[in-house]
């Protein structure tokens, strides 16, 4: 099946800094969805991405759809503590029925120092 | 807040227990999901129910045993589990099956001795 990478596996910034992390597939993904996870919680969806080469914000993020079709990537302005969590990219996986599934990337650890 | 609405949060259960999770949203979405977290893991998916009928089941163990009573329910009913199956357990909704934005509830934190 298709399989989603995501570097870096973890990131410890301070407060402040920009936050750069991206994801890759093996084969071509008409979606790109990015979640965030606190501790002890669901993910929650921040963006989602329908088009190659779109570039969509969310408050202080920002995520792209790569022109390859095959990446994605994250950015972070400013980060804040309640940035902690982990960050998985994701996406439909296609099957050969008409119905398809979501996977989801290994995900970003992210820690923020104040 | 989530809309997406998980109990219990926490659930010890002994090998020979049976116990169930229960998931609820009111948004009016047709499609729900079950999904399975391991401790520093991504989610992986269990079972889909596309207009409360089950369309995917990802070979999961016949112990886990999922049930879609009307469109804004969905439970899943434990029998016979294994330690290993201890795991944070996560229910989504989406408007419809293909429909790829997720929404997920808080999760149900299941411990089996």
């Amino acid at each position: 099946g298709q399989q989603l990478n995501q570097s870096p596996q973890s990131m410890f910034i301070q407060e402040g800094e920009d936050v750069s992390m991206n994801c890759t597939s093996s084969s071509i993904f008409n979606t790109w969805l990015w979640y965030k996870q606190d501790p002890g919680e669901g993910p929650v969806l921040l963006i989602a991405l329908y088009k190659a080469g779109e570039l969509t914000s969310n408050g202080r993020l920002t995520a792209q759809f790569g022109i390859t079709r095959k990446d994605s990537f994250l950015n972070i302005s400013a980060s804040i503590p309640s940035d902690v969590g982990i960050y998985f990219c994701a996406g439909p996986e296609l099957m050969k029925t008409s119905y398809d599934k979501v996977i989801f990337g290994p995900g970003t650890s992210l820690s923020v120092i104040p | 807040d989530t809309e997406v609405t998980q109990t219990p949060k926490h659930l010890v259960m002994g090998m020979t227990n049976k116990k169930s999770l229960k998931c609820e949203q009111h948004m009016g979405h047709r499609a729900m999901y079950w999904y399975k977290q391991k401790a520093k893991k991504p989610p992986e998916l269990m079972f889909v129910y596309s207009y409360e009928k089950l369309s995917i089941n990802e070979s999961v163990p016949s112990r886990f045993s999922p049930e879609c009573p009307n469109s804004s329910l969905l439970n899943l009913h434990l029998h016979a589990l294994q330690p290993e199956d201890s795991a944070l357990y996560l229910c989504a909704s989406s408007p419809r099956q293909g429909a790829r934005e997720l929404f997920f509830g808080e999760g149900s934190r299941l411990t089996v001795l």
